[in-house]
Order: structure tokens, then sequence, then C-alpha cells
């Protein structure tokens, strides 16, 4: 089975701050990595997909990059709402999926 | 507007059974395969069981396999979860999330996901 590690496991940050959270995998993915947002109550919301595609109505200071075994998110200028815990999923095997341990952005 | 509803969920005891049910609405049912995934309180995401759009291909997760049967009815446009023998640890909301493939690139992710359904296995 393919494990992944989130770093950090929790950040404070304030509004305006660029935040990056990483990724990794136990085994190479290619590019099989999709970025969630879950807000507390709520359900997670895709944010970005193929490791760096921007999923439609998702703002632009959202951005991914990586391959391979290595991903990054980065949020470039936090706003309020982006105060949520965050989550990597890799699909590279079919139909076996995993999700990285979340990384929770907290306001300073 | 895609829409999915999970219920079914419920507390039940250690040893017992549930059933849950995703219905859905807005989309090509048969196009998709479909998850489920689950999250106990507190705690991260935990990826539970898929099936591709046939059937053809199901798979579990070490945690759940042998007690948990996926299956899905797409004249109905319903995804459902049979949950048997059920644990404390089984505790958790339940959600029901659609997957999106993409060939040219041969990866796949969650584009849409219910608001889940909670799952309480207690004495």
């Amino acid at each position: 089975d393919i494990q992944m590690t989130q770093s950090p496991s929790s950040l404070s940050a304030s509004v305006g701050d660029t935040v990056t959270i990483t990724c990794r995998t136990s085994q190479t993915i290619t590019k099989s990595l999709s970025w969630y947002q879950q807000r507390p109550g709520g359900a997670p919301n895709l944010l970005i997909y193929a490791a760096s595609t921007l999923q439609g109505g998702v703002p632009s200071r959202f951005s991914g990059s990586g391959s391979g075994t290595d991903f990054t998110l980065t949020i470039s200028g936090l706003q309020p709402d982006d105060f949520a815990t965050y989550y990597c999923l890799q699909s590279y095997t079919t139909l076996s999926l995993t999700f990285g341990p979340g990384t929770k952005v907290d306001i300073q | 507007e895609v829409h999915l509803v999970e219920s079914g969920g419920g507390l039940v005891q250690p040893g017992g059974s549930l059933r849950l049910s995703c219905t859905t609405s807005g989309f090509t049912f048969n196009d998709f395969a479909m998850h489920w995934v689950r999250q106990t309180p507190g705690k991260g995401l935990e990826w539970v069981s898929g099936l591709t759009w046939n059937s053809e291909l199901i798979a579990y997760a070490d945690s759940v396999k042998g007690r948990f049967t996926i299956s899905r009815d797409n004249a109905k446009n319903s995804l459902f979860l049979q949950l048997n023998s059920l644990r404390p640890e089984d505790t958790a909301l339940y959600y029901c999330a659609r997957e999106v493939y993409d060939p040219t690139g041969d990866h796949s992710h969650f584009d849409y996901w219910g608001q889940g359904t909670p799952v309480t296995v207690s004495s």
C-alpha cells in the first residue's frame, strides 16, 4: 500500500501570509494527487487535481506542484475563508486510494 | 446541479449491521466510479471502498474488508454500503464521493461529495 505523509500537521498564519503544505508518498505516483479543503462541519472540497490543475471556481491563490513522490500546496495571500484543514489524496492505484493525515491551518 | 445525499446512518450495537445509501442527481450516474470515505470524530479522512461504473472492479480498505459490501443500482442512481460486524472503531461520518477519471493523464480525483451520514457503534 502507498503511505502518505503531510507536513506540517498544523500551522498558524495570518491573513495575507503565504503558506506551503507538503505531501510525500512512499512510492512514485506520477501526478496522481489531488488536494482538498475541509472547513469545520463541512464536506471536503476539491482544490487541485493532477497535482497542479486548479479546479474550476477555486481562487487562483491556491496552487499545486510536484510529481513522483513530493508534492506541495501553496496558498498565496491567505484569506479568512482559508482557515481550514487540508488533505492530499493519492489515486495512483486503481480503486485503492490513500489520504494524507491532514494539515490544519489556524489563525495566528 | 450535481447532488449526492447520504442516508441510513444511526446508532448500532457492536456486531450489528447498517445499510447506507447515497442518492444522486444532476449527472449521468453510470458514467462514474463511486466511493465511500469516512471520517472519525476529530480525525482525518479514510478511503473505505470504491467501485467502477459497471461494478466490475470493487475494492475495500483492509480495515473493512470482509465486513463491508459496496454496491450500486444504476437504474436508481444510487450507491450503497452494507456494514456488517460493526465495531466501535467504525464510528464515523460516512461520505459518498464521485470519482472523475482522466484517461489522458491516467489520474483521478473526487469532484463531488455528499454531506455525510453519521454511524455510531456503541453498546
